[in-house]
């Protein structure tokens, strides 16, 4: 069972369009983090976010839990190549649990 | 940066010999993981340790053993290298719930 369900799986896109990526549940985290992948390297964290309705601002990149934890968003504004990686939702459980969960991934092109 | 070195970075190797691939991180961080990640499959989890001797299995075991004898080492054995372990392995710990991914080692087996 995938606990956290990306989506989409694959986007490609011009240089300056806005793109969203989900990541949902039907299971409510403590919180939820954000990793970007780009070829040839390891999953970086980009962001965690903690509390319900959070939003939280990297440069063009926005992130957003929702109200009941189940849920969060990835919103790029103005995508440019450099944005082109994979990315990821995780959670990293409680304080005492081991295991991390990722979702699937979305695989994003963003062309010239 | 948490200090996560992994090794060999590319390996190529022949089916039937044993590869160990070495984790070693700087942070003494309790949580250490071995994922492999291939197109279609995203990260899976092959074993994760939660401290020096303390190790369990992860969905994709088979074929893999792990040792954890100091904090800062987590090797994965491949007993007998099949080509369908051919992937890409990372290792990753774990710190209040964020996760951290060495850099990857690239492993073909022919």
């Amino acid at each position: 069972t995938q606990l956290l369900e990306q989506s989409p799986q694959f986007l490609s896109i011009q240089e300056g369009e806005n793109l969203t990526v989900y990541c949902n549940s039907s299971s409510v985290f403590s919180s939820l983090q954000w990793y970007r992948q780009e070829p040839g390297e390891g999953p970086v964290l980009l962001v965690t976010v903690v509390t319900g309705g959070e939003v939280k601002k990297l440069k063009r990149l926005t992130f957003q839990f929702g109200d009941a934890r189940k849920d969060s968003s990835l919103h790029i504004t103005a995508a440019q190549p450099g944005d082109t990686g994979l990315y990821l939702c995780g959670w990293g459980g409680g304080t005492s649990y081991g295991k991390l969960t990722f979702g699937q991934g979305t695989i994003l092109t963003v062309h010239p | 940066d948490a200090g996560i070195t992994q090794s060999p970075r590319h390996k190529v190797t022949e089916t039937g010999t044993p590869v160990t691939l070495r984790c070693h991180q700087t942070e003494n961080h309790r949580y250490m993981y071995w994922y492999r990640q291939d197109p279609g499959h995203g990260l899976r989890l092959i074993h994760y340790s939660y401290g020096v001797k303390d190790t369990d299995k992860g969905e994709v075991s088979d074929g893999y053993s792990v040792s954890r004898s100091k904090t800062e080492d987590f090797l994965l054995t491949l007993e007998s290298a099949t080509s369908s372990q051919t992937s890409v392995y990372f290792c990753a710990i774990r710190a209040t719930g964020e996760a951290f991914f060495g850099q990857g080692t690239r492993l073909t087996v022919v």
